[in-house]
């Protein structure tokens, strides 16, 4: 019952930006973007979340449109450690008892040489 | 800092037999505790979610079972095992507000 949809896989080549598109139409005004990667074999690492400004860290920036149903994570300079599933969650902050993180089938990234 | 530990890091296991895996967090207290299972090549299931102490939500019906004796220690069973348990078993913490959550390093069991 995940309410985000990503494409399945993208490629990117090395050294420039992944763009990587979400859309959450049903997305509730209490609701932020949460964003996640899996690189193979391991847990999913946290990356970033927002809920309408868009937001930079030090691994991306994610870009929210004005109506928030869709939602952009760009790495900026993309590297082969970076190919992995990438997974756009939608959930509240200050959580009641039911919003349990549930991951959708994500992005496969592949960082081509 | 918070960290989180899960044991063991792979396991093989007959069919029929018992399965406990154990989660245990340091250094937070009054978690979300969550336990995911991801088949080979298949995306990430949410077993069990809990929010306090003896609080188990479970997600799907199946022979797994989990509980939480203490605050930061969240483990998964089976009294008996079948080959579709087969997985890469994830143990998962956040805090309260929900702001960021932070897996473990993940027990890849294979049942024979």
């Amino acid at each position: 019952d995940a309410k985000t949809t990503q494409p399945p896989s993208m490629d990117c080549a090395e050294g420039r930006a992944a763009n990587l598109p979400c859309n959450h139409s049903t997305i509730s005004g209490n609701e932020y973007v949460y964003w996640y990667r899996q690189i193979h074999s391991q847990g999913p690492q946290y990356i970033i979340h927002g809920l309408k400004n868009n937001e930079t860290n030090e691994m991306a920036s994610l870009i929210i449109t004005e109506d928030r149903k869709s939602s952009t994570l760009i790495l900026p300079h993309a590297t082969l450690r970076d190919t992995a599933v990438y997974y756009c969650i939608v959930r509240a902050l200050y959580l009641n008892r039911d919003d349990k993180i549930i991951f959708g089938k994500g992005t496969r990234l592949h960082i081509l040489p | 800092s918070q960290t989180i530990h899960q044991w063991p890091a792979t396991l093989v296991q007959p069919v029929g037999s018992p399965l406990s895996l154990e989660c245990t967090v340091e250094g937070t207290s009054n978690p979300n505790l969550y336990w995911y299972r991801q088949a080979a090549g298949r995306g990430l299931q949410l077993l069990f979610y809990s929010v306090g102490i003896g609080q188990i939500s479970s997600e799907v019906p199946q022979n797994l079972s989990a509980s939480r004796p203490q605050d930061r220690q969240f483990i998964l069973s089976s009294k008996k095992l079948l080959l579709s348990d087969s997985g890469f078993y994830l143990c998962a913490w956040e805090d309260r507000r929900g702001t960021e959550a932070f897996f473990g390093q993940g027990t890849r069991l294979t049942v024979v």
